[in-house]
């Protein structure tokens, strides 16, 4: 079955730098991506995806870059703030078979 | 539209006993994923139910098993608990293999 390794486990960045999170999968044939982030207490929520088709996405701060080659996918913050400390998890799917999460990014946001 | 709404927040029960949670999913989504969140272990699949049908099923032992209604909503059940078994268990509903949207969450707390 699907393997996701995350890292790092924990990321302290100063406010206002860029933030960036590694993910590597296991099966060639995933084709979605997404990451999640998830705030003290709170459930995770939906920040970006990426499908295979493509190798990159942004959304404002936020961009994902897949390289299907490697296996890996990484979450970009640029001019990161306090409210973007968070846990944050990437998973990975083929198809509709089931989600596999990574096991998180403790991301502190240094004022 | 009302998001994902899971019953009970808050459980406490003593070992050897059995518990049910519940997962109301967004109008619309036929698709319910459990998953089990601990600290250090990220989010781990339990199962998913798509159409009544368990679609797909993670790693855990037969003491947890789902089911899914007519209305898509969906009951987890774990019997024997083990204190181990105490955890954050979150629902996630999606379309279709899509965007997966998160409950709260349901803490469960074995003593």
């Amino acid at each position: 079955g699907e393997n996701v390794e995350q890292h790092p486990s924990t990321l302290s960045v100063q406010e206002g730098d860029s933030a960036v999170i590694k993910c590597t999968y296991s099966d060639s044939a995933s084709n979605y991506f997404p990451w999640y982030k998830q705030e003290l207490g709170k459930r995770p929520q939906l920040i970006i995806d990426i499908r295979s088709n493509v190798g990159e996405k942004k959304d404002q701060r936020i961009a994902v870059t897949l390289n299907k080659t490697a296996k890996h996918f990484s979450l970009h913050i640029t001019e990161t703030q306090p409210e973007d400390s968070a846990v944050y998890f990437c998973a990975a799917r083929f198809g509709n078979e089931k989600l596999t999460f990574g096991t998180g990014t403790r991301l502190t946001i240094i004022p | 539209k009302a998001g994902v709404t899971q019953t009970p927040r808050y459980l406490i029960k003593t070992r050897g006993q059995q518990v049910t949670l519940s997962c109301s999913p967004i109008s619309g989504h036929r698709s319910v994923s459990w998953y089990q969140q601990t600290p250090g272990q990220g989010l781990q699949f339990l199962f998913e139910y798509f159409s009544e049908t368990q679609r797909n099923k993670g790693n855990f032992p037969g003491r947890f098993s789902g089911r899914q209604f007519s209305n898509s909503r969906s009951e987890m059940n774990v019997s024997t608990l083990e204190l181990g078994d105490s955890a954050l268990y979150l629902c996630a509903s999606s379309f279709d293999g899509g965007e997966a949207f998160f409950g709260q969450g349901t803490r469960l707390t074995v003593v």
